[in-house]
C-alpha cells in the first residue's frame, strides 16, 4: 500500500529524443506526486510536482502526466540532452504523513 | 548550494563504532527529514523532526537515533555500526510541517569497514 513502483530501472535515449519514466502507486490517499533529479555526489533536487486534481503539468521540457483512475503517473523529458543524464526518482506522499515515499529510481543516459 | 548543509561529507569507520551525522536546514525551515540511500533499498525515510519535536518515524533501526536542537540543526546518531549500514545519508528540510518542497543536502557517505 505504501509502495511506489518505478520503471524502467535504466534508460538510454538519443539526444533530442523523448525520455519517459513511469510510476505506479496503490495508496489512494496520496495527494502529492513529485519528481526528483539526482546527479552523482549530490542530493536529489525537486524537478516538478503534481497534485491528483490535474492530469498534466508542464515546466519547460519536463511534463508530468497523471492518471488517477489507473493510479499511475509519468515523467516525460522532451528534447532530451546529455546534461539530463542523471537518476530520476518519483515519489508520493499525503500531507499528514510527513514523509515522501520514493520509487527505486531510473538511471537516464542521454547519448550525444 | 541547496542551503541544507550536511557534515561530514565522507565518513569511514569500523564495525561496532558510533558516529554522528549533522544537518543544518535551510534558513527558516522548521522541519528536518533523514533518509538513507543504498543501492538495493533506494531512498528510505528514517525520521522527521519539526521544530524540535519528533513528528514521524520510518524504517529507523533501534541502533539509530536523532534529535533536533533549539537552533533547528539536527543530528543522526548511528551506533553499533554494521557493514550493512554503509550508505548515503541525506537530510532534507521544509518550511512547515508538511512535506511539500523538500530541499535535500548533499549527503554524508558512510562506509563501515
Amino acid at each position: 500500500q505504501q509502495q511506489v513502483k518505478q520503471s524502467p530501472q535504466s534508460l538510454i535515449v538519443q539526444k533530442g529524443g523523448i525520455s519517459i519514466i513511469n510510476c505506479a502507486y496503490e495508496n489512494t490517499a496520496f495527494d502529492y506526486f513529485p519528481w526528483y533529479q539526482q546527479f552523482p555526489g549530490k542530493g536529489p533536487a525537486l524537478l516538478i510536482a503534481i497534485r491528483p486534481d490535474v492530469s498534466e503539468k508542464k515546466e519547460g521540457r519536463f511534463t508530468i502526466s497523471f492518471n488517477k483512475s489507473a493510479k499511475q503517473f509519468s515523467l516525460h523529458i522532451m528534447d532530451s540532452q546529455p546534461g539530463d543524464s542523471a537518476t530520476y526518482f518519483c515519489a508520493a506522499s499525503y500531507n499528514q504523513g510527513g514523509k515522501l515515499i520514493f520509487g527505486q529510481g531510473t538511471e537516464l543516459s542521454v547519448k550525444p | 548550494d541547496s542551503g541544507v548543509t550536511q557534515t561530514p561529507k565522507h565518513l569511514i569507520t569500523a564495525t561496532g563504532q558510533r558516529v554522528t551525522l549533522r544537518c543544518s536546514p535551510r534558513s527558516g525551515d522548521l522541519s528536518v527529514y533523514w533518509y538513507q540511500q543504498s543501492l538495493d533499498q533506494g531512498l528510505q525515510f528514517l525520521i522527521q523532526y519539526y521544530n524540535g519535536e519528533e513528528r514521524a518515524k520510518g524504517n529507523i533501526l533501534e541502533r539509530f537515533s536523532a534529535q533536533q536542537f533549539p537552533d533547528l540543526h539536527s543530528e543522526l546518531n548511528l551506533s553499533s555500526l554494521e557493514l550493512g549500514d554503509s550508505a548515503l545519508y541525506f537530510c532534507a528540510s521544509t518550511v512547515g510541517g508538511s512535506n511539500y518542497g523538500y530541499t535535500f543536502g548533499s549527503g554524508t557517505r558512510l562506509t563501515v569497514v
